[in-house]
């Protein structure tokens, strides 16, 4: 199976700031990377795919970069809904693996 | 609107059967491209993938799980089914369904809100 690690596991950040939350793949996946937002209590919520581009409705402070190994999910600026955990799904293998993700609090 | 909600028995006995049933709307499992998938998250840990149902009737399974995992829809293709036999305390957690489009290794556009399953004696 592919293994996907995210860094790092708690992120504290202040409104407005410029965040960046990294996922890594055991071996090359291409671009076949997802980002889910899921706050507590919450089913995941789909934010990126495809590794940089954003699902409908999400707003365009969320962006995804990255491609082969390494990934990131950039928010610009950070507002107070944006406090949940944030994991990668990578869909290349045959197999849907996830990271096992990065909480982000507000400092 | 695409809606997908499931729903399980709540808490069940080591060794038993989970019956869980995940009822859709805004789309048809019947059309060209549509997959549904169950993943499953233990409390305050990450998802698991669990297995896949597509609209031509193949199956998909997680391969550690593969033995006690059964995939299913009714021929309505408003339903799919997920049948975990043998159950123990490592099978509590939330379990949701998805969908996706094309393939089910895929990204989840669509999910449900999950329903607990507490495994306990």
């Amino acid at each position: 199976d592919i293994q996907m690690t995210q860094s790092p596991s708690l992120l504290s950040a202040s409104v407005g700031d410029r965040v960046t939350l990294n996922c890594k793949a055991s071996q090359n996946i291409y671009k076949n990377l997802a980002w889910y937002q899921q706050k507590l209590g919450e089913a995941p919520k789909l934010l990126i795919y495809n590794a940089n581009s954003l699902q409908t409705g999400i707003p365009s402070r969320f962006s995804g970069s990255g491609s082969g190994t390494d990934f990131t999910l950039t928010i610009s600026s950070l507002q107070p809904e944006d406090v949940a955990t944030y994991f990668c799904q990578q869909y290349y293998s045959g197999m849907n693996t996830f990271g096992a993700g990065t909480k982000l609090e507000l400092k | 609107q695409v809606t997908l909600k499931e729903s399980g028995p709540g808490m069940l006995q080591p060794s038993k059967t989970l019956s869980l049933t995940c009822s859709f709307s805004g789309f048809s499992l019947s059309t060209s491209g549509m997959v549904v998938s169950w993943i499953r998250q233990p409390s305050g840990k990450s998802l698991e993938w669990l297995a896949a149902i597509d609209w031509d009737g193949d199956k998909y399974y997680n391969p550690s799980l593969k033995s006690r995992l059964t995939v299913s829809k009714d021929t309505s293709n408003t339903q799919v089914f997920l049948k975990i036999t043998s159950v123990d305390i490592a099978d509590t957690a939330t379990y949701y369904c998805a969908r996706s489009q094309g393939y089910y290794s895929s990204y989840m556009g669509f999910w449900g809100p999950g329903t607990m399953v507490t495994v306990s004696s």
